[in-house]
């Protein structure tokens, strides 16, 4: 059972947008920390996608975007591409124990 | 451009003790980042293990604490994950993984390729 609440599955086809979830709680996403995104493809390790809410590392398109309201957030991702299919997890920090970093339970994205 | 590489043993048997290394190459373990573990187990989610700053200060995921030990060795530039009795449940993909800052809630923005370990008779 994971700290941070994610759809498992969510699908679109080429061009359309879709949005993936995270919900936490007060003592999480609610809070002032940060909440980031990865995107870890078949076989691969993840990589930073969003992080600080909605900053974009140097070589993530902006078709990737993040925000925050309340306890949760949201990862959108406009004009899908085949290669867009992948798991997509959220992560953020607990304030309940010192120093503990938290991840979602993953989201498979199917581009059909 | 920070790498980071881990090595394992790959197999392990049941009630053993398992070590990874992490192998810290372009840029040095006493910046100002956290260094982190974090397993998968096959077909499963991302789960943090624990972290380790160079000062030797650590932080873990407080489900996962009692058995699992993350240390640093600044003369060797590499940081390091012992588990001790080890059972089929710890079979997954280790990473290690660099936080972006010394802050707790930094995104982890370089990672290892990952190193899988069985723990099997």
């Amino acid at each position: 059972q994971s700290v941070l609440t994610q759809p498992p599955s969510v699908s679109g086809a080429p061009g359309q947008s879709v949005t993936i979830s995270c919900s936490g709680s007060s003592s999480n996403i609610g809070t002032p920390y940060d909440v980031h995104w990865y995107q870890q493809r078949p076989g691969t390790a993840p990589r930073l996608l969003i992080y600080n809410y909605n900053t974009r590392p140097s070589g993530v398109p902006d078709r990737f975007s993040g925000s925050k309201s309340g306890t949760s957030a949201s990862l959108a991702i406009s004009g899908l591409q085949a290669e867009d299919e992948a798991d997509y997890y959220c992560q953020s920090y607990d304030s309940r124990v010192r120093g503990s970093r938290v991840f979602g339970g993953g989201t498979k994205l199917t581009v059909l | 451009q920070v790498q980071l590489q881990e090595s394992s043993p790959g197999l392990v048997k049941p009630s053993g003790t398992l070590s990874l290394t992490c192998d810290v190459s372009g840029g040095s373990i006493t910046s100002n980042n956290w260094w982190s573990w974090v397993r998968q187990p096959p077909g499963k989610g991302l789960d943090w293990i624990g972290e380790v700053y160079h000062s030797g200060s650590t932080n873990y995921n407080p489900s996962l604490r009692s058995r699992f030990t993350v240390s640093v060795d600044k003369s060797k530039n590499q940081f390091s994950l012992t588990v001790t009795s080890v059972t089929s449940a710890d079979t997954a993909m280790y990473y290690c993984a660099r936080s972006l800052n010394g802050g707790w809630s930094s995104a982890f923005d370089i990672w290892g390729q990952g190193a899988m370990v069985t723990v099997s008779s």
